[in-house]
């Protein structure tokens, strides 16, 4: 069964500082797509970034990137410059593949930015 | 562009009601999942909908239940409440073959609580 694991429940960073938050998965299907999402206290989730398991690069979107390590089954999110606005509940997620499109979440990481 | 829209935001409910929720997709999408989030289980997948038959089904008890409309609006129901559904219950919208890039955008969420 596929699980996704994020080992740290807070992290807590200063300002413009960049921060790693890790993330591994298991799944035995070798289709599968990898995405973070961002939950502050409103409770919305919002889409950062996407991986497939068969893209050779990594992804990046803006001062998100994805540091993704197939072999190691390891996808963790880096943010660069961090800002105050980030602070917010962060969850990796999976979809094992596109027949099957419900998301299997992590536990989440809590991450405080400090001025 | 419009997002995903929930309703209600708020929901106050005694045990052994039912409760209907629902959720518009973002004009296009025509793949709705449901998601259960709560402090101790995390985040759930409860269904997917996708022009208008369910796909895919969480571990959830016959409780739960869906539908979806030719508009792609879908709606979720819970009979007999119990105090563990109290929850936010995410709605997530995607075009179904190719929601990589895209992620899966979701709504701001009904938070359900039961008394």
């Amino acid at each position: 069964a596929q699980k996704i694991t994020q080992t740290q429940p807070g992290m807590f960073v200063q300002e413009k500082e960049a921060v790693t938050l890790d993330c591994t998965y298991d799944t035995s299907d070798p289709s599968y797509g990898l995405f973070w999402y961002k939950q502050p206290s409103s409770g919305e989730m919002i889409f950062l970034i996407y991986q497939g398991s068969y893209d050779q690069q990594n992804a990046t979107e803006g001062r998100y990137s994805l540091n993704f390590q197939k072999a190691r089954k390891s996808a963790n999110l880096v943010i660069s410059a961090s800002q105050l606005g980030d602070s917010a509940m962060y969850f990796c997620a999976m979809r094992e593949s596109r027949r099957a499109q419900k998301l299997v979440f992590g536990q989440g990481t809590r991450l405080t930015i400090n001025p | 562009k419009a997002g995903v829209t929930q309703t209600p935001r708020y929901l106050i409910k005694t045990r052994g009601q039912q409760v209907t929720l629902s959720c518009s997709p973002i004009s296009g999408h025509r793949s709705v999942s449901w998601y259960q989030q709560t402090p101790g289980q995390g985040l759930q997948f409860l269904f997917e909908y996708f022009s208008e038959t369910q796909r895919n089904k969480g571990n959830f008890p016959g409780r739960f239940s869906g539908r979806q409309f030719s508009n792609s609006r879908s709606e979720m129901n819970v009979s007999t409440l119990e105090l563990g559904d109290s929850a936010l219950y995410l709605c997530a919208s995607s075009f179904r073959d190719s929601p990589g890039d895209y992620g899966y955008t979701f709504g701001s969420g009904t938070r359900l609580t039961v008394v």
